[in-house]
């Protein structure tokens, strides 16, 4: 059983294009987060949720729009896709907002062209 | 200002020998974690070990272990007997309360791992 899960693993989109990124955590956890990670393999937290409510929330670009519809699922949204926008996206989820058992999903490499 | 350093970009060490990873930190919150995560090439990000900021004693898993030393604000990951497989990236990270009383997490840059044969 897959603790944090995200599909899809690759997605290739042109610009402009708007996608979607899902994760699912079956670990209980109440928290659950979106990182970005770039070409120099810096993690950069985008977002974060504690039951289903917004609780981190980065400079990013509004076209980058969270959902939560239940602790357990965060999805990601992206509209008009940029290239600067290509990068890995990892979910996490944590026990408790104080990151207690963090644990990542596999990410989704998202490419751009 | 870093609230992370991983001064290291990248690292040698031959095959069962020891290796420590450096990393320091920055935080004004006196409950904070420190984590250290191995990142594969196949890009999963791995939990390895966790130090909270009362921990009085270094942690231990394994073959890894966190050298804390807190007055000067670092937590080195050791890891002894090293193996090819340990060739990965590995990322330092830091729980701290954040301005709006929640916590956050944030990571270094990342030292990346060579195991030599």
């Amino acid at each position: 059983d897959t603790a944090v899960s995200q599909t899809p693993k690759y997605l290739v989109t042109q610009m402009g294009n708007d996608k979607s990124i899902k994760c699912e955590q079956n670990l209980g956890h109440d928290t659950m987060y979106w990182y970005k990670q770039d070409s120099k393999k810096f993690l950069k937290i985008m977002f974060s949720y504690n039951n289903k409510e917004l609780i981190i929330n980065e400079t990013v670009p509004n076209r980058f729009s969270p959902k939560s519809p239940d602790k357990a699922h965060l999805n990601l949204h992206i509209n008009s896709l940029e290239l600067g926008d290509s990068a890995v996206y990892f979910c996490a989820s944590s026990l408790t907002t104080g990151g207690y058992g963090y644990t990542f999903g596999s990410g989704t490499r998202l490419t751009v062209v | 200002a870093q609230k992370i350093t991983q001064t290291q970009p990248g690292m040698f060490v031959q095959e069962k020998e020891a290796v420590t990873l450096d990393c320091t930190y920055d935080t004004s919150d006196p409950s904070y974690g420190l984590f250290w995560y191995k990142q594969p090439s196949s890009g999963e990000m791995i939990f390895l070990i966790y130090q909270g900021s009362y921990d009085q004693q270094n942690a231990t898993e394994g073959r890894y272990s966190l050298n804390f030393q807190k007055a000067r604000k670092s937590a080195n990951l050791v890891i002894s007997a090293s193996q090819l497989g340990d060739s990965a990236m590995y990322f330092c990270a830091m729980r701290e309360k954040g301005y709006d009383g929640g916590f956050k997490t944030i990571f270094g840059a990342g030292t990346r791992l060579f195991v030599k044969a």
